[in-house]
């Protein structure tokens, strides 16, 4: 199956500090890509949908000066948590389909620990 | 409300013993259905997908099912292993703007 690549995997920085996680789409291109954040014992949150070439969409609640969301490419988009602070502490996935109404792939996912 | 509800939302079973888990939603309108399973700290994998007119899918000891009508799922796991160990995530895509509706997951745990 298609290869989804998301680095680190895993960071622990200060608060105040930014972190910026890649996610690449490493054997087909993903016109779209998308943000999730997962807390303990919960399923995945969308955060926003990447497109390339544009701007990305924000769900409800999720502060898009915070999380920059950057889709240089058909096959990486960033994320950058600006300001970290420990609550923004979370294991943050990407995901990736070459195009919308087929199979989505996950990257391994970056757990951020926020001191 | 588009929804996806997932049941048990835990369940521990012994080695080689089988294990249905349900998946129930009122996705409208309906693209297809996913089940991904999940290891501790790892992103998700898929493990079957399923459009409207399928009823049924396998992936080696993963079975699953899908009754559109009744808008319901199952994965069925046959002769589980200690590996299968994970949260198994049932995942409805919308047809309109391919959005996917997540459920909550039910936590596989198999004891030897």
């Amino acid at each position: 199956g298609a290869v989804v690549s998301q680095h680190p995997s895993r960071v622990i920085c200060k608060s105040g500090t930014s972190v910026k996680i890649e996610c690449r789409s490493l054997d087909f291109q993903a016109t779209t890509m998308f943000w999730y954040r997962q807390f303990p014992k919960q399923s995945l949150m969308l955060m926003a949908t990447s497109n390339e070439g544009s701007k990305a969409t924000y769900e409800q609640g999720v502060e898009k000066d915070k999380f920059l969301i950057n889709h240089a490419s058909l096959t990486l988009s960033t994320l950058t948590v600006t300001s970290a602070h420990p609550e923004d502490s979370s294991f943050y996935i990407c995901s990736a389909r070459p195009s919308m109404n087929t199979e989505a792939f996950f990257g391994q996912g970056t757990r951020l620990t926020v001191v | 409300k588009n929804q996806v509800e997932q049941s048990p939302q835990s369940l521990i079973i012994l080695e080689g013993k089988n294990c249905t888990l349900q998946c129930n939603y009122t996705v409208s309108p309906f693209s297809n259905l996913r089940w991904y399973k999940q290891d501790t700290g790892r992103g998700p994998v898929s493990l079957t997908i399923m459009t409207f007119s399928e009823n049924t899918k396998s992936n080696g000891r993963y079975t699953a099912t899908l009754d559109a009508d009744t808008k319901q799922s199952s994965l069925h796991i046959t002769a589980s292993q200690l590996s299968d160990s994970a949260s198994y995530i049932c995942v409805v895509s919308e047809a309109s703007n391919y959005q996917l509706i997540w459920g909550a997951g039910t936590k596989l745990i198999i004891k030897p």
